[in-house]
Order: structure tokens, then C-alpha cells, then sequence
């Protein structure tokens, strides 16, 4: 597509549900992160897929974040009992891995998660 | 960990004013990288880079790497620049993946 398209553009959801976020970036971009930012801050990474692969989850806060990109297109980002302190704006972005727009980042709106 | 610290944390300037935001950032990198967020709306890559100077219509970034600090500058702004500023930096080890955030600047430009 044009941009990076994310959904739902907001999820509220009781304490303890699981959750699904979804990211579509754009075609062609072969490198997608995803980005989690609270209230007042700046983002803080996630995870980071090169084609199918998480080539670095290491930003994951704990087991019950998990996020997988089966075709090397399309990422979902999945929250299992969720907690109030899981609430906060996730941020999906790609980029091209190689050549002139390399690592250049562009987002998507994101999506608002608010965990009652 | 990079730290990274921009400031003002917020800013407010009447319309035709210019402006600077600075950024600075504890250990080197490989690129650092201007975004502008709107409220309720994306984030937009303003720019990437790493040494001297980028323009782009009224936005002016600048780096100094023995320094280790960047300015975005505005000139002549406008109501539409309000926005939140952030500057980010990746490490020369990883790529985009490795990105390190500011808090972010809130800039008001008042007509």
C-alpha cells in the first residue's frame, strides 16, 4: 500500500484478555518494527523483522508479548492478559533494507491500547 | 544504552519566529534521525544523518558528532509546524532496529 496501515486504530480491552494488532507495511519494505510508546515519552522498541524472521526481539517486555510475520508482509503483534501497564500507543514502521532509503523509518498512525 | 535528551521539553513561539530544538545523545552512533508526530496522527521521518547539515524547506537539521549533540531548526514558522519533535539515534552496531528515543519536544507556534 501507500503508507503503513495499522489496526484497530484503538483497542480497549478488560485486564487479562488477549489482544491482536495488526500491521501492514508497505509493499516492498522487507524490514518492520514495531514500537511501544507511553504517555509523555518517546517510543521504546519492540521487535524487529527482516522478511519472516524476528532478526531482534530483544525490546519484548515479557513472554506474554509475542509478535510474528508469516509471509515476510503483514505482522501481527499479539498481547496475551494484558495488564493496565500494557496500555499505551504501539507503533508499527519498515523501511527497505538495502539501498537509498535504507533504514529510513516511515509509521504508521498506530494503534491505542487501553487496558481497563 | 544511548541516553538521549532534547530540550526544550516544550516550546511555545509566536507565528514567523525561529526555532531550535536540540538533541543530545551519550554514546556514538551511526545516524540520527529527525520525526515529527502530530497529535493523534503518525509519526514522519524529517530526516537522517550523520555529519554536517541537511535543509529541507524550512527545516534546517545539523550534527556534531565529537559534540555529540543535533539541532532541528525552523525558520519563519507557522501553526502547521506545531507538533512534537524527536530526535532518535541508532547505534553503529544495529540498523533502525536499534533506534533510541528522545522524549520529544512539543512545539506550539501561536498565529
Amino acid at each position: 500500500g501507500a503508507g503503513v496501515s495499522q489496526t484497530p486504530s484503538n483497542k480497549v480491552t478488560e485486564k487479562g484478555k488477549y489482544v491482536e494488532l495488526r500491521c501492514d507495511p508497505i509493499s516492498g519494505h522487507t524490514a518492520l518494527y514495531w514500537y511501544r510508546q507511553s504517555l509523555g515519552q518517546g517510543p521504546e522498541f519492540l521487535i524487529y523483522f527482516q522478511g519472516t524472521g524476528a532478526a531482534d526481539d530483544s525490546g519484548l517486555p515479557n513472554d506474554r508479548f509475542f509478535a510474528v510475520r508469516p509471509e515476510g508482509s503483514v505482522s501481527t503483534l499479539k498481547i496475551q492478559r494484558t495488564e493496565r501497564g500494557d496500555s499505551a500507543v504501539y507503533l508499527c514502521a519498515s523501511s527497505l533494507k538495502w539501498g537509498a532509503g535504507a533504514n529510513v523509518l516511515t509509521f504508521g498512525a498506530g494503534s491505542r491500547l487501553t487496558v481497563l | 544504552k544511548n541516553e538521549v535528551g532534547q530540550s526544550p521539553q516544550n516550546l511555545t513561539a509566536q507565528e514567523g519566529e525561529f526555532i531550535t530544538i536540540n538533541c543530545s545523545y551519550s554514546v556514538g552512533i551511526s545516524a540520527l534521525h529527525w520525526l515529527q508526530q502530530h497529535p493523534g496522527g503518525g509519526i514522519v521521518s524529517l530526516f537522517m544523518l550523520s555529519s554536517g547539515k541537511k535543509k529541507h524547506g524550512r527545516l534546517i537539521a545539523t550534527i556534531n558528532i565529537q559534540e555529540k549533540h543535533s539541532s532541528l531548526h525552523i525558520t519563519a514558522s507557522h501553526p502547521r509546524d506545531s507538533a512534537v519533535y524527536i530526535c532518535a539515534v541508532s547505534s553503529p552496531s544495529g540498523g533502525a532496529q536499534k533506534l533510541v528515543f528522545g522524549q520529544g519536544t512539543r512545539l506550539t507556534i501561536n498565529p
